[in-house]
């Protein structure tokens, strides 16, 4: 069985600030992780993907991840947060042996000017 | 232009009727899936579909139903049965692997926000 948990269900940072979005996960496989993006009334896109290759993982739009297997986190960062950065972000855990794929519950991030 | 495209954008329907979201994709993707998503929850996984003609129930297919007779095709019907169906659906597919699994990248449509009125 896999879970996942997205610690914040709300983040606030100002504009040109760093941003952190934390997210631990739990699974009994050897699992895939994504941040997906998705703003308002639209659909998701992918941030970026992680599967066992180097632990830390670029992404678009100046995101990155690292993975922690002893920590069990994929926590996505960004040096420093534009107002575009402002929407709703998922972590996923996947395993596709198994076809089996889980969301969190999501983190808004709101940029102040 | 290469994506999946969902329709319609906006939905209204009357408590006891039944009604088909459309999602189409032109990506040549073999799975195709159907999510639920409500505030302030994660997505929830309908149903999918990773070939032709065949279907899974996903966490919560109760009240819906689905038929893939084409792959670039997987519409969603709500039925009367779905006790609470206002919601954002979201559809998305992905390629498949060796072996017949999913390779578990999935690419989402725009959506389709469903109201009962």
């Amino acid at each position: 069985a896999q879970s996942v948990t997205q610690l914040d269900s709300h983040v606030s940072v100002s504009e040109g600030t760093p941003v952190l979005l934390r997210c631990n996960y739990s699974s009994s496989y050897s699992p895939s992780l994504f941040w997906y993006v998705q703003h308002p009334n639209k659909g998701l896109q992918l941030l970026l993907k992680y599967t066992s290759a180097a632990t830390l993982v670029k992404g678009i739009n100046g995101f990155e991840a690292e993975f922690k297997k002893s920590e069990t986190s994929f926590h996505l960062t960004k040096p420093s947060a534009h107002m575009s950065d402002a929407a709703e972000y998922f972590c996923v855990v996947s395993d596709p042996m198994h076809n089996d794929m889980r969301f969190g519950a999501g983190t808004r991030l709101t940029v102040k000017p | 232009d290469g994506g999946i495209t969902q329709s319609p954008k906006y939905l209204f329907r009357k408590e006891g009727q039944n009604v088909t979201l459309s999602c189409e994709q032109n990506l040549n993707h073999d799975a195709m899936y159907w999510y639920r998503q409500d505030p302030g929850q994660g997505l929830r996984l309908i149903y999918y579909s990773q070939i032709v003609n065949d279907f899974q129930k996903g966490d919560i297919a109760e009240g819906y139903s689905v038929s893939r007779e084409k792959k670039e095709s997987f519409p969603l019907t709500v039925t009367s049965a779905q006790k609470n169906p206002t919601a954002f659906y979201l559809c998305a597919s992905s390629i498949m692997g060796l072996a017949g699994r999913s390779t578990d990248t999935q690419y989402f449509g725009p959506g389709t926000r469903l109201t009962v009125l």
